[in-house]
Parts: structure tokens; C-alpha cells; sequence
């Protein structure tokens, strides 16, 4: 049972143009959102996050959009740059907050 | 300021062997929880612990147990190591823990355990 999905398992960008990663979930009690940049040999690292009241939120480069009615939520990076290369994970927390569910991931890798 | 911490970054077992992982969270966090990824897969939660009491605990069977410190360190106990325990085993700390749903959780950079 996925209750997080990243469909896409890898996207290919030019430097300098946009990267979209697209996240759905089908659990409705699912209101907080994250997403997490992985390097090989190292943990995740946290980027950004959204709560279910707000639809967008906006830290530098990195914009992350949230279609409560969809349930779908995506990343956006602006401008793209070499070293954005990495593996990206959408994950969401529920009622309990304890227990981050992931999506399987997508590769970015960013062409200079 | 140190990130979580965990020790060792490498471990090679044997079937039917046991393993503990530890974890120090970043100072002042008092929450810790694991997560288990296997290659091709996002991280899978197994517990999380909050002023060493067990908080959550994800979809994994009883060879899987932990505890939490008075410093707030943790450790991941396996028993009966099969091959499928093979995979990179990540900790996580984070400062509330009390049940808040907007929890940010900040990862270490993982232990990778391989069982032959």
C-alpha cells in the first residue's frame, strides 16, 4: 500500500531551467509535507516543508505547491544547477506526526 | 553545531547473527526514530522514541527493538539476521516528538548494513 508515490524515477534538466518533481498521496489525514535531498553515502537532508492550510511555500531557489484536492504536492527549483544532482524524496506525516511516510524517490540529474 | 550522529557508518553480518546501531541526536533534540531503506525504495519507518518512551512503532517484526537514553541517544537492536535485513539503516532527530504534526525530522547520515 504506497500512500506516497514520486512516478517518476528519474528527470534530466539543463542547468539553469526549471526542475519539477511531482509527489501524489492518497491518505486525506496527511497534512504535513516535506521534502528531502539525498546524496549517495549520506542521509537525507532536509529542504523544505508545507503544512495542508497553506498551498505554497517559498525558501530561495526551492518552491513546493500543494493540490489538497488532487492530493498531489510538487517541487519546483529555480534555476536548476549542477549541483542539485540528487535523489529527491516526498514524504508526509499525519494525525500522530510520529511517522514520516516516504514516496520511492526521483533522480534529478541537472546537465551543465 | 554537530548533526545526528551514527555509528558504525559500515557493518557486514552473518544470517542469524544480531546488530546494534547507534544514534546521537543533534543536541537539544529529544526525539529519535528509525527508518530502514533498502536500495530502490524510500526510508520505511520502524519506531520513534520520545523522552525514552516508544512513541511510534512502523510495520516491522518483533527481531526489531530499541531504546532510548537519558542523554537521548538510541540504539537499534536486530536479532535472527536474515539476508533481507540488508539495507541502510537512517536515524532521525527531531526537537518535539510530542505528537505535533508539523515535526521536522533532520536524518544521520545512515548506517549500511550488509548480511551475507
Amino acid at each position: 500500500d504506497q500512500q506516497v508515490k514520486q512516478n517518476s524515477p528519474s528527470l534530466s534538466v539543463q542547468e539553469g531551467r526549471i526542475s519539477i518533481l511531482n509527489c501524489d498521496y492518497t491518505n486525506s489525514m496527511f497534512d504535513y509535507f516535506l521534502w528531502y535531498k539525498k546524496y549517495p553515502a549520506e542521509g537525507p537532508t532536509f529542504l523544505i516543508s508545507i503544512s495542508s492550510i497553506k498551498d505554497k511555500n517559498e525558501d530561495g531557489r526551492f518552491t513546493v505547491f500543494l493540490n489538497k484536492s488532487a492530493k498531489h504536492l510538487s517541487l519546483h527549483i529555480v534555476p536548476s544547477q549542477p549541483g542539485d544532482s540528487a535523489v529527491y524524496f516526498c514524504a508526509a506525516s499525519g494525525l500522530y506526526g510520529n511517522k514520516l511516510v516516504f514516496g520511492a524517490g526521483t533522480i534529478l540529474r541537472v546537465k551543465s | 553545531d554537530a548533526g545526528v550522529t551514527q555509528s558504525p557508518t559500515h557493518l557486514i553480518k552473518t544470517r542469524g547473527q544480531h546488530v546494534t546501531l547507534r544514534c546521537s541526536p543533534i543536541s537539544g533534540h529529544k526525539s529519535v526514530s528509525w527508518y530502514q531503506q533498502v536500495l530502490g525504495q524510500g526510508p520505511q519507518f520502524i519506531f520513534q522514541y520520545y523522552e525514552k518512551e516508544e512513541r511510534g512503532r512502523g510495520n516491522f517484526p518483533d527481531r526489531f527493538s530499541a531504546r532510548q537514553f537519558p542523554n537521548y541517544s538510541s540504539e537499534l537492536n536486530v536479532n535472527a539476521l536474515l539476508l533481507g535485513d540488508s539495507a541502510l539503516y537512517l536515524c532521525a532527530s527531531s526537537s518535539l516528538g510530542s505528537g505535533s504534526t508539523l515535526e521536522t525530522q533532520y536524518f544521520g547520515p545512515g548506517t549500511r548494513l550488509l548480511v551475507l
